[in-house]
């Protein structure tokens, strides 16, 4: 009965490094978003995913941003040569089916998120 | 494009008071609005879901109310208590959010 995980909790990295954030969601959820809050604002979509595909990836910011969910579980965020501007808190949600009516298959679910640090 | 704004922007509070808590988005063709709690450093809690043909949804002194035509939605908080003192986040649809209130309730 575990919720949305999230790891790592912390990150730091350099200006130029890659890095890969992961989303356990909750089990069973076909929905599962990405997002990035920076402090003093609400979430920033980025990303979501409709089980293993993109349903809509227009919240992604450059080319430098990529996500994948090829077993339509566990998804992973990718950052390309970071930049300082990429440091957020990066959040994770999952839902059960948001193809279907009902708040029960709509209500997002959060992890506790990544703190990404790009020094 | 979904633009939302919740107002205030922070509100402090002796504990005991009835709040209320303001949500405005400009695109009202939504499914569904959901309202959050933060707690600083932390993820975002659920707290209500309100499907696009209800107009309330109430879970004990939390009441949220949705006025899609004119794209307004309230939580509305009873006899609030110190441990209510979060961020509270409201998202018309799934994927936009507003900034959010932040509410502290002093004891």
């Amino acid at each position: 009965g575990a919720g949305v995980s999230q790891t790592p909790s912390n990150k730091v990295t350099e200006k130029g490094k890659y890095v890969e954030l992961r989303c356990d969601p909750i089990s069973g959820h076909t929905a599962l978003y990405w997002y990035r809050q920076s402090l003093g604002q609400g979430p920033e979509f980025l990303i979501y995913f409709q089980g293993t595909g993109a349903a809509d990836d227009s919240g992604l910011p450059n080319d430098r941003f990529f996500a994948v969910r090829p077993e339509g579980s566990v998804s992973t965020l990718k950052i390309q040569r970071t930049e300082r501007g990429d440091s957020a808190v990066y959040l994770c949600a999952s839902s059960l089916n948001p193809g279907l009516a009902g708040a029960r298959y709509n209500e997002q679910f959060f992890g506790p998120g990544t703190r990404l640090t790009v020094l | 494009k979904q633009e939302v704004t919740q107002i205030p922007a922070a509100l402090s509070v002796p504990e005991g008071e009835n709040l209320v808590l303001n949500c405005s988005f400009t695109d009202s063709a939504i499914y569904n609005l959901q309202w959050f709690r933060q707690d600083p450093g932390k993820g975002l809690t659920s707290l209500l879901l309100i499907q696009s043909s209800q107009r309330e949804q109430t879970s004990g002194r939390l009441n949220a109310s949705l006025d899609k035509s004119s794209g307004r939605s309230t939580l509305y908080i009873a006899a609030s208590q110190p441990g209510d003192s979060a961020t509270y986040l409201c998202a018309p649809g799934k994927l936009v959010f507003g900034a959010g209130t932040i509410l502290r309730v002093k004891s």
